[in-house]
């Protein structure tokens, strides 16, 4: 069974500041991975699918590396509605399988 | 502009049933998958059923199976999770969710209903 795991479970960053996330599976999923935003009280929105590829309407700052186990999130330079928590899925092996997130938070 | 909204949530009993909605509009409803995804208070998001864009092909994550079942009404355009034998640890927040084919991600949700299985 693939185990999906992001890290940090918290990350503190200042305004402006750069914020690299990290999403490991334990099992190769090719670059069959999103990434989603999340506010609190709101549904999750799609940032990045096929591990790098932005959604429509999804700000340059935010970019998408990495393949097989080991996947990145970089918001390049954090606005105040970055602030978020932000969870990797999978889709290359079945059933969909999210990680436990990611929150972003202001320092 | 895609749009999906639930309903028919709320509070229920422990060994109770609800069924969930979810109307969409904005895309041919009949050409995608649509999937349920739930989240528990304070906890992360996880997958519960998938179903094709034709409803012949319906998948359960396993907390579910057994309990849960997803159907859809092409012609109402419409998303449905029949939910019985609810238990506590069925609480949570759930979304309808667009994929592009199945097995897919999501690129489209709604904004949620919460369900409480409470006594």
């Amino acid at each position: 069974e693939i185990v999906m795991t992001q890290s940090p479970a918290t990350l503190s960053v200042s305004p402006g500041e750069r914020a690299t996330l990290s999403c490991r599976a334990s099992q190769s999923v090719s670059s069959n991975l999103a990434w989603y935003q999340q506010k609190p009280g709101q549904a999750p929105r799609l940032l990045i699918s096929g591990a790098s590829t932005r959604a429509t309407g999804i700000p340059a700052r935010f970019s998408g590396s990495g393949s097989g186990t080991e996947f990145t999130l970089t918001i390049s330079s954090l606005q105040s509605e970055d602030f978020a928590v932000y969870y990797c899925q999978q889709y290359n092996i079945w059933p969909p399988l999210f990680g436990g997130g990611s929150k972003v938070e202001i320092k | 502009e895609v749009q999906l909204v639930e309903s028919g949530g709320g509070l229920v009993q422990p060994g109770g049933s609800l069924r969930l909605s979810c109307a969409a509009s904005g895309f041919t409803f009949s050409t995608y998958a649509m999937t349920w995804v739930r989240q528990a208070p304070g906890k992360g998001l996880e997958w519960v059923s998938t179903i094709s864009g034709n409803g012949g092909a319906t998948y359960h994550a396993d907390s579910v199976k057994g309990r849960f079942s997803i159907s859809r009404d092409n012609p109402r355009n419409t998303l449905y999770l029949q939910m019985n034998s609810l238990g506590a640890e069925d609480t949570a927040v759930y979304y309808c969710a667009h994929n592009l084919v199945t097995g897919d991600f999501f690129d489209y949700w709604g904004q949620g209903i919460l369900v409480t299985v409470s006594s």
